[in-house]
Parts: structure tokens; C-alpha cells; sequence
């Protein structure tokens, strides 16, 4: 019953490294996305992928780069990294919905300090 | 654009007591509309949802009506528990490009005291 998995669960950087986060889901569903979560900002689309071999920029794309892998797995790679990309990051999924009413299922987040 | 706009927080109540959440929103043509919760340190979680005009979303104890004149989705519940200290997110869904795309209020913390 694992649903949305997001690793790592917790990680620490330097300003200009580089490194990717990865999200895999059981559910068969088609689309995915990655969230970001700031204090008092709420969530804010990342990129996102309607269905394999698809991928979208969200609201905030910059700094950021994913790969829609199969089915199963999206990543989100930050290249080099900047203090401004501190956040919890979340993945989630979703059938693709032809009336917009199917909800999106999120892992447990990436909590990401850039220092 | 599309927008959500939620009460802001914190709100604390005492157990048992009654809670109303406010969510407005702009949106072109018809969205759904949806509640999220977030627990501590945990992913979010669907609450409730509602697809079109005058239905009631519901889900442990807790209810929001879709109401198209005044564009609002208020999050009720008759009589909280501690155990529903959490961060809301009330959030609407719309055509944008291929795909519907979720768009979030910024969140409500509660924290409810026994």
C-alpha cells in the first residue's frame, strides 16, 4: 500500500551542487507532479507530466529539470543548487482526469536545506 | 488566472468546539473544488471534494458546499478534536493546457487545545 515514494527523506547541500530527487508511484496512474512548499506560500507547481513521455513547466520551473523516466517514476534534478531552493518538495499523482475531478495523491515530501 | 484565497491563520479552538475554514475563488469556467489536509511532518491528504454547484463534499465529521453564486467552498465541522490539528488547503482544479492542474490556498494551521 505504498502509494507515492519520494527519496531521499531528508538532505542537506552546498550552494552549486547538483543533485535529483526521486518520486515513484503503484497506483498506474498517468499523471505526475512536483510541488514545492514555502512558509505562507502554500504549494506551487514545479513542472509537471500529464502521462508518459510528457512534461510541463509549472507556476515555478526555474532552476529545475525532471524526467518523466516510465509510468512509474518522475524526477526533479536541481543542477546547481541556490539557498532560494530551501524548501520540502513534494511529488504526487493522479489519474489523468477528463473533468478535472481526480484528486492527487502526494509522498511524504523531500525536506531540502541549500546552504 | 486562477486563484484560491483561504482564511488565514492560526486558528485555535478548544475541543469540541465548531470550525469554519473561508475559501473563496476566481476561476473561468467550471472547476472542482477540493479540501486537503496536512498532518505534521506528512505529505497532504484529500479531505473532501466537490465536482459542480450545490454538492456537499464530506469526510470525517467534516463538510464544505460548492457555492457557485458566491464562488465559495467553506470547510465545516460541527466539533473538532485534537486530533484534527493540521495545515487546510482548500484547492481548485482547472483546464490548463493538457491537463488539469491543481491550484492551492496558501494554507490554514489549526491547533485545537483540550
Amino acid at each position: 500500500n505504498a502509494g507515492v515514494t519520494q527519496t531521499p527523506k531528508f538532505q542537506v547541500l552546498k550552494t552549486g551542487q547538483s543533485m535529483t530527487l526521486q518520486c515513484a508511484q503503484d497506483m498506474n496512474h498517468n499523471s505526475m507532479y512536483w510541488y514545492r512548499q514555502d512558509p505562507g506560500m502554500g504549494l506551487r507547481l514545479i513542472y509537471y507530466s500529464a502521462s508518459e513521455g510528457t512534461t510541463d513547466k509549472g507556476e515555478v520551473p526555474n532552476g529545475y529539470n525532471v524526467s518523466r523516466l516510465n509510468k512509474r517514476e518522475f524526477s526533479l534534478r536541481l543542477e546547481s543548487a541556490a539557498p532560494s531552493q530551501t524548501s520540502v518538495y513534494f511529488c504526487a499523482s493522479s489519474e489523468r482526469g477528463g473533468a478535472g475531478n481526480q484528486p492527487q495523491h502526494f509522498g511524504d515530501g523531500t525536506r531540502l536545506s541549500i546552504l | 488566472g486562477n486563484s484560491v484565497t483561504q482564511m488565514e491563520g492560526p486558528v485555535t479552538l478548544s475541543e469540541e468546539a465548531f470550525l469554519t475554514i473561508n475559501c473563496t475563488y476566481t476561476a473561468t469556467g467550471y472547476p472542482s473544488l477540493f479540501w486537503y489536509v496536512q498532518y505534521p511532518g506528512e505529505g497532504l491528504q484529500l479531505l473532501l471534494k466537490a465536482t459542480k454547484a450545490d454538492d456537499k463534499g464530506s469526510n470525517k465529521g467534516f463538510e464544505a458546499t460548492y457555492r457557485k453564486e458566491t464562488t465559495s467552498f467553506h470547510l465545516e465541522k460541527g466539533s473538532v478534536q485534537v486530533s484534527d490539528s493540521a495545515v487546510y488547503f482548500c484547492a481548485l482544479s482547472a483546464p490548463g493546457g493538457s491537463n488539469y492542474k491543481l491550484t492551492f490556498g496558501k494554507g490554514t494551521l489549526l491547533t485545537v487545545n483540550p
